[in-house]
């Protein structure tokens, strides 16, 4: 397998779940991103890794918790989430040599009802 | 710091007719610029990107785009749309410090 997946494609949740969210990359990168999509509004970069560490955290509320066990993969952990927070999760990742692109995954689609 | 501006949110052409979605940037160190193209409920794509070297940059599907540093813009232009290039355009601008940093979108719908 190839490219950044990501799972699950969808998933609704209420608001006092907890769920996770996967992204694993088969690219070598060793940078990888959370970020969010909603309707009418520019992507939101939530969370970058850089070697397995957080090198960047936008003022994400709490109830969003990412974990990078690996240069491969990436999750982010959902709790107590609101119907705000509805919306498309889109994970990428790079070689941090500034020049290249990010490459994405198909991302989560995320209702929270 | 660096962001990005699209013009036109929604952009609109028939068949055959040229594309151009514009894109400025605000960078304080050389930037690496790019588009990606995202269809309904999927990731994005890319389509190009400058990194160095010529300005004038090629990518898929018949696109390509203009670096201009005078003009901090990297537009995208195609001179002749098909139905299928209809999707939301993205630019992007990173620095070395790969962070990458999106416009807000232009959707282009193309007319038959």
């Amino acid at each position: 397998e190839t490219g950044v997946t990501q799972t699950p494609r969808h998933l609704v949740m209420g608001m006092t779940n907890k769920k996770s969210l996967k992204c694993e990359q088969h690219l070598g990168h060793n940078a990888m991103y959370w970020y969010k999509q909603s309707a009418k509004k520019p992507l939101e970069l939530m969370f970058v890794y850089s070697l397995e560490e957080r090198v960047e955290n936008n003022s994400v509320p709490s109830r969003f918790s990412p974990e990078c066990p690996n240069s491969s993969h990436l999750f982010l952990h959902l709790h107590t989430l609101q119907p705000e927070d509805s919306a498309l999760y889109l994970c990428a990742s790079s070689q941090e040599s500034g020049n290249t692109e990010a490459f994405f995954g198909q991302g989560t689609r995320l209702t929270v009802v | 710091a660096q962001s990005v501006t699209q013009l036109g949110s929604h952009v609109s052409v028939s068949e055959g007719a040229l594309v151009l979605l514009r894109c400025n940037y605000s960078s304080s160190v050389p930037p690496y610029l790019f588009w990606y193209v995202q269809y309904p409920n999927q990731g994005l794509q890319l389509l190009l990107k400058y990194t160095t070297g010529a300005t004038l940059v090629k990518g898929i599907n018949g696109f390509e785009a203009e670096f201009k540093k005078s003009e901090t813009s990297f537009h995208l232009t195609k001179p002749s749309a098909h139905m299928s290039d209809a999707a939301e355009y993205f630019c992007a601008v990173s620095s070395n410090f790969n962070k990458f940093y999106f416009g807000s979108g232009t959707k282009l719908n193309v007319k038959p």
